[in-house]
């Protein structure tokens, strides 16, 4: 079936350090979301991209998305302790419908 | 308090039973969900239902049952049959944008079967 692949799965970084997780897949996305999961927590809807080569920014967070549109990222600058958890990417690959293919997720720590 | 609620946050359950988890939305979304999580997974689609009365198998649907009679509500029954039901469970519903289906989630259930 349809995929969506996730890199890193992990990355330990010092707070003030800038971190990036990756979302690929092998067929055009109709469109991408990110969500954010707290340890012990539910995930929770971030931003939703659209446009071929769209890039959005919320504060020290930038979501692009590629020209292809078959992958996107999510850069943060300046990690704070608050930025702890596990941030999923979630593709649509058909407009018609309203299912999300997840990604993997990339688990982030921030150490102070 | 506009949102999704789940309960219980926590359940136990003998192998053998079947357990239905809770998903109560009042946020009137058309479509909800079911996912699984897995530690280090991410998340897996068990059904779906866009509308009342109608409902669609995700990629993981054997062993669970959904219903969907009140707009409201969907809840999920992992039968015996499921073989590795110990996760946690998480309800979705969503709304139409411009671009897609923003997804909202419940608190979810940790289900632990022994």
């Amino acid at each position: 079936g349809q995929q969506v692949m996730q890199i890193p799965q992990y990355q330990h970084v010092q707070e003030g350090e800038d971190f990036t997780t990756y979302c690929n897949s092998s067929t055009t996305l109709s469109n991408i979301q990110w969500y954010k999961q707290r340890p012990g927590g539910h995930p929770v809807f971030l931003i939703q991209l659209v446009k071929s080569g769209e890039v959005k920014k919320q504060k020290r967070l930038t979501f692009q998305f590629g020209e292809a549109k078959k992958n996107s990222s999510l850069h943060i600058t300046a990690t704070q302790t608050t930025d702890v958890g596990t941030y999923f990417c979630a593709g649509t690959f058909d407009s018609g419908y309203s299912t999300l293919t997840f990604g993997k997720g990339t688990m982030l720590l921030v150490s102070p | 308090d506009g949102g999704i609620t789940q309960s219980p946050k926590y359940l136990f359950r003998k192998e053998g039973q079947n357990v239905t988890l809770s998903c109560e939305q009042n946020l009137n979304h058309d479509a909800m969900y079911w996912y699984r999580q897995d530690p280090g997974q991410g998340l897996r689609l068990i059904y779906y239902s866009q509308i009342v009365n109608d409902f669609q198998k995700g990629d993981i649907a054997e062993g669970y049952s959904v219903s969907r009679e009140k707009k409201e509500s969907f809840p999920l029954t992992v039968t015996s049959a499921q073989k590795n039901p110990t996760a946690f469970y998480l309800c979705a519903s969503s709304r139409k944008t411009s671009g897609g289906y923003e997804q909202y989630f419940g608190p979810g259930t940790r289900l632990t079967v022994t």
